[in-house]
């Protein structure tokens, strides 16, 4: 099984709300990843986490804040986004952070914020 | 200057009708090579991983292929099915375990 789950598939929110987006996965694997996705771009690296401690944290804006409760769980707290921030939001697993192995990536959220 | 570079952005090609897309890196200590395909609104899937000049892998029509500064993905008599974005990542000695994406290439195969 190489499934990374993710929800919602879908969100739409206000510049004022505060939403969260959900991975989860249950590979084993000890890193997770957050990439941010315009359209007709490739993805971008937002965040690494790394036998669940923050590894890299790609310069991205407060207002998005990610979680590790546990090995299988990350999460992506939003808070007063802006509508440039509407793209597709992927979570990736792998084995380890620092290794050399594929990353397995979820269906995406597609946020809009309005 | 780009790190991976892919080419061509757009491929059309006749149902059938083999070709190859290309993957440039020009990145140094290469810890591994990454072939994804996406579809429209859709995570990148998992398609190759290649490690080393030489090193080959297949998977029913695709076949990747990797040398010291490039790769190529052939499609083998190419179906409709086979339409998406095509994605190469890499991973090497100072990306800290990231992976470095190229543009992708659009491959469409018309019936």
């Amino acid at each position: 099984d190489t499934e990374v789950t993710q929800t919602p598939k879908h969100l739409v929110m206000g510049m004022t709300n505060k939403k969260s987006l959900k991975c989860e996965q249950h590979m084993g694997h000890r890193a997770m990843y957050w990439y941010k996705q315009k359209a007709k771009k490739p993805p971008e690296l937002m965040f690494v986490y790394s036998y669940e401690k923050l590894s890299i944290n790609e310069s991205v804006p407060s207002r998005f804040s990610p979680e590790c409760p546990n090995s299988s769980l990350l999460n992506l707290h939003l808070h007063a986004l802006q509508p440039e921030d509407s793209a597709l939001y992927l979570c990736a697993s792998s084995q380890d952070g620092g290794g050399d192995t594929e990353a397995f990536f979820g269906q995406g959220t597609r946020l809009t914020v309005v | 200057e780009d790190q991976v570079t892919q080419s061509p952005e757009a491929l059309r090609l006749q149902e059938g009708e083999s070709s190859s897309l290309n993957c440039s890196y020009t990145v140094s200590g290469l810890r591994g090579l990454f072939w994804y395909r996406q579809d429209p609104g859709k995570g990148p899937e998992f398609l190759f991983t290649l490690y080393s000049a030489g090193e080959e892998k297949e998977k029913e029509r695709l076949k990747a292929t990797l040398t010291k500064k490039e790769s190529f993905l052939h499609i083998t008599a190419p179906k409709p099915e086979d339409s998406a974005t095509y994605l190469c990542a890499v991973r090497y000695g100072g990306s800290q375990g990231n992976l470095i994406f190229g543009k992708g290439t659009k491959l469409s195969v018309k019936p």
